[in-house]
């Protein structure tokens, strides 16, 4: 099945600096997803990507869906204290049935020393 | 807030019973998705429905079934629980289309089995 390699796992970092963290995936895309996860709560949607090539920006948040459609990237700038949690990307298949389905990357866990 | 409610959010019971978690998706949203979130698993697509039929199944086990009603409210209904049944379950609602991308989680409902 579709397998999510997201990168690093875990980031510790000051707070004022920039983030980076990347997904890649063993098959193709057509949708790209970033979530946001707070301890004990839901993910939260932070960004959609539909088209490869596209660089779509939230705030202080960038995200890329992949010319290959086989990654996506998110980039934090300027980090606070409440970027903290785990970030996870997501990709949605092309054909029918299950292919709809979201798949998850395992996360990235962001700590940020004030 | 991202209009999708499930009740409970905390279920703690004993190996063999049965449990069913609720959920209610965002208002004009017609598919409901299940995961399973663990520590070593992270999160696990289980099931999808849409407009109250099922649409596409992940890794759900048999010992688990769901159903959404005809006000668009869904159930899963967990039994003969194991201790590795334990995990955070999510609900996510997305728009009008089958395959819609943008999911939108509720809360949760923390499952420990004991």
């Amino acid at each position: 099945g579709q397998q999510l390699n997201q990168s690093p796992q875990s980031m510790f970092i000051q707070e004022g600096e920039d983030v980076s963290m990347n997904c890649t995936s063993s098959s193709i895309f057509n949708t790209w997803l970033w979530y946001k996860q707070d301890p004990g709560e839901g993910p939260v949607l932070l960004i959609a990507l539909y088209k490869a090539g596209e660089l779509t920006s939230n705030g202080r948040l960038t995200a890329q869906f992949g010319i290959t459609r086989k990654d996506s990237f998110l980039n934090i700038s300027a980090s606070i204290p409440s970027d903290v949690g785990i970030y996870f990307c997501a990709g949605q298949g092309s054909g029918g049935g299950s292919n709809y389905k979201l798949t998850f990357g395992k996360g990235t866990l962001l700590t940020v020393n004030p | 807030d991202s209009g999708v409610t499930q009740t409970p959010k905390h279920l703690i019971t004993a190996t063999g019973q049965r449990v069913t978690l609720r959920c209610s998706p965002r208002s004009g949203d017609l598919s409901v998705y299940w995961y399973q979130q663990s520590l070593d698993q992270g999160l696990q697509f289980l099931i999808q429905y849409y407009n109250g039929e099922e649409r596409a199944k992940g890794n759900i086990l048999e010992r688990f079934s769901a159903q959404q009603f005809p006000d668009l409210h869904s159930e899963l209904n967990l039994s003969s629980l194991e201790l590795g049944d334990s995990a955070l379950y999510f609900c996510a609602s997305s728009g009008r289309g089958p395959s819609s991308p943008k999911q939108f989680f509720g809360p949760g409902t923390r499952l420990t089995v004991l």
